[in-house]
């Protein structure tokens, strides 16, 4: 069955440091993607980053880059140089690549993080 | 560019009474999504459209709740006589493609007394 997990339920870190999330996830399929989003505290969700399954590099965009180790099933957000403003919930979740179901999002619970000046 | 539309932003219905939201996706994106959200259950896949074709309903309760995409430019979802467990925030995301990343309006917050 499809899961996502995301362990850590909140973080909390002084600015300009860096911070680490982690998530499992659980997959029958051989090829996969698997995305961060954020949620501000208006509510907005924002993509931040994907990592498609099929390629070794690590996925890097802006101060978010990700830890990938396919064989343990985890995909970890790192942010580098926290700011007040990268306070949020941030969501991990997966898409599978297989037949009509294989576009849906299946998230994590969320990690709040709060960085704090 | 605009991103993905939703409106209401708030709606408050009475139980037993329906509730019609709607969903602009972002011009061009050919699939369009709806999840839902709980504190209990956290984001759930409700249905998911492609080119306005209806692909995967099958986070859909069976009864009572229904969606369209009549256009490419507009999508519904439909919920008959709301019950209190109906409130959450309803989410509409759309996607450039079949591989593309989601990007999410800014919900739909209905509340059913």
């Amino acid at each position: 069955a499809q899961k996502v997990t995301q362990t850590q339920t909140s973080i909390s870190v002084v600015e300009k440091t860096t911070v680490t999330m982690d998530c499992v996830y659980e997959t029958r399929d051989s090829s996969y993607f698997l995305f961060w989003y954020k949620q501000t505290a208006s509510g907005e969700i924002v993509f931040l980053i994907r990592q498609d399954s099929y390629k070794k590099e690590n996925a890097t965009v802006g101060h978010y880059s990700l830890n990938f180790q396919k064989p343990k099933s985890s995909i970890g957000l790192i942010i580098t140089a926290t700011q007040i403003e990268d306070s949020a919930v941030y969501f991990c979740a997966m898409r599978e690549n297989y037949g009509s179901s294989g576009n849906k999002l299946i998230f994590g619970i969320g990690t709040l993080l709060s960085v704090k000046p | 560019n605009a991103g993905v539309i939703q409106t209401p932003r708030h709606k408050v219905t009475g139980k037993g009474q329906e509730a019609t939201l709607w969903c602009e996706p972002i011009s061009g994106h050919s699939a369009v999504f709806w999840y839902r959200q709980t504190i209990v259950q956290g984001l759930e896949f409700l249905t998911y459209f492609r080119n306005q074709a209806p692909i995967d309903d099958s986070g859909m309760p069976k009864e009572r709740f229904s969606a369209q995409m009549p256009n490419q430019s507009h999508s519904t979802l439909k919920i008959q006589s709301t019950q209190p467990q109906d409130s959450a925030v309803y989410l509409c995301a759309s996607s450039s493609g079949q591989y593309a990343e989601q990007f999410f309006g800014p919900g739909t917050r209905l509340t059913v007394l």
